[in-house]
């Protein structure tokens, strides 16, 4: 069972269509990270929520971390075929030490 | 470019070897991360050192040992290896000794096992 569950596991969308991911637990975070991976390499950042009911913004995505911070979600706006790659969450629980990472979401973004 | 480095880029090896990945962190990062990606296990953390000192184990099996060197570079070695073990290994770094989420990720090695 993964600390963190990832929906939806693929996502397709046409370019200029906008979409959403999830990360959510059981589990309280003090922070939650997303990641970027494209097919053969590592990982990249994209940011770090730490306080709960907390949105940041990169461009056209938009990250928030549930109240509870619990969860976090990544929304997209007028996705472009740019944005294709495998979106990562990860965090460490309040009462561990060891960064989990969510099984990814998979986006396409078609022309 | 993330500023961590890896090699070798590939591995090819058979069963029953042994290989030795090489990782060099971001300059000034003083902790190093081991990463395992398959398929169908995702990402998953194997071990971290922090300036010399192991901090934390993940799931990492007996057969596979790392250790971070004097000048922070850091060396993950597979022995007895199976057909399972093939996968992406992945390095990151950071610049903090407690558990951090912001890690730097280096460009992975593919290890395949046949």
């Amino acid at each position: 069972t993964q600390l963190l569950e990832q929906s939806p596991q693929f996502l397709s969308i046409q370019e200029g269509e906008n979409l959403t991911v999830y990360c959510n637990s059981s589990s309280v975070f003090s922070s939650l990270q997303w990641y970027r991976q494209e097919p053969g390499e590592g990982p990249v950042l994209l940011v770090t929520v730490v306080t709960g009911g907390e949105v940041k913004k990169l461009k056209r995505l938009t990250f928030q971390f549930g109240d509870a911070r619990k969860d976090s979600s990544l929304h997209i706006t007028a996705a472009q075929p740019g944005d294709t790659g495998l979106y990562l969450c990860a965090g460490s629980p309040s009462n561990d030490y060891k960064l989990s990472f969510g099984a990814g979401t998979t986006v396409t973004v078609r022309a | 470019d993330s500023g961590v480095t890896q090699t070798p880029k590939h591995l090819i090896t058979a069963t029953g070897q042994r290989v030795t990945l090489r990782c060099s962190p971001r300059s000034g990062d003083l902790s190093v991360y081991w990463y395992q990606q398959s398929l169908d296990q995702g990402l998953q953390f194997l071990i971290h050192y922090y300036n010399g000192e192991e901090r934390a184990k993940g799931n990492i099996l007996e057969r596979f040992s790392a250790q971070q060197f004097p000048d922070l570079h850091s060396e993950l070695n597979l022995s007895s290896l199976e057909l399972g073990d093939s996968a992406l290994y992945f390095c990151a770094s950071s610049a903090t000794s407690g558990r951090s989420g912001e890690q730097y990720f280096g460009p992975g090695t593919r290890l395949t096992v046949t």
